[in-house]
């Protein structure tokens, strides 16, 4: 069973389309993460949950929105998509707020 | 603020070569220090972790020691092989910045066979 799984993996589509991102693990872990890989592989931080709630929320567009239903899902939902979107977008999660975390496979996100 | 810097790739080595990657790191407090493997068309995983200064942490023949006198946290592995080519982040969390860990920009390595 995969861990910290996400979908979809790819992701194509046009500037101004609404699109999401779902993540689901399986770990028991509390804390659920959004990360953003650009181009050049650098990782930044998006968004944190922990047991449902909000608790890192960086400098991010808000037409990027972070759902946690339940502490095993964190979705991102995208608005009005951009080319500067275009990236690979990663979902993580951890136990309490500790930094061992455990990385889904990425969603690549391809916006035309 | 808190960050870490590693040294620039991409580094290409041959097979059974002695692997250095430089990381030193910028912190307010007294950080937890991580390496992370991200390999191809996967998502990151964590290779090691040290928590307090002289730790050393080892996994898979990599290791590091944190360096409080000298910031640094260098990854090393004696023997490479092909199954090693992947890209290693330098990573380090804070409790007084919740945990967040903030991720140095990634070396790719290469190793040939």
């Amino acid at each position: 069973d995969t861990a910290v799984s996400q979908t979809p993996k790819y992701l194509v589509t046009q500037m101004g389309n609404d699109k999401s991102i779902k993540c689901e693990q399986n770990l028991g872990h509390d804390t659920m993460y959004w990360y953003k890989q650009d181009s050049k592989k650098f990782l930044k931080i998006m968004f944190s949950y922990n047991n449902k709630e909000l608790i890192i929320n960086e400098t991010v567009p808000n037409r990027f929105s972070p759902k946690s239903p339940d502490k095993a899902h964190l979705n991102l939902h995208i608005n009005s998509l951009e080319l500067g979107d275009s990236a690979v977008y990663f979902c993580a999660s951890s136990q309490d707020r500790q930094a061992n975390l455990t990385f889904g496979a990425g969603s690549r996100l391809t916006v035309l | 603020g808190d960050s870490v810097t590693q040294m620039e790739g991409p580094v290409t080595l041959s097979e059974e070569a002695f692997l250095t990657i430089n990381c030193t790191y910028t912190a307010t407090g007294y950080p937890s220090l991580f390496w992370y493997v991200q390999y191809p068309g996967e998502g990151l995983q964590l290779l090691l972790k040290a928590t307090k200064a002289d730790d050393k942490g080892s996994n898979k023949g990599f290791e590091a020691t944190y360096r409080k006198e000298t910031t640094s946290f260098h990854l090393e592995k004696g023997s490479v092989q092909v199954s090693d080519s992947a890209v290693y982040f330098c990573a380090l969390s804070l409790s007084s910045n919740d945990y967040k860990l903030s991720f140095g920009a990634g070396t790719t390595v290469t190793v040939r066979a």
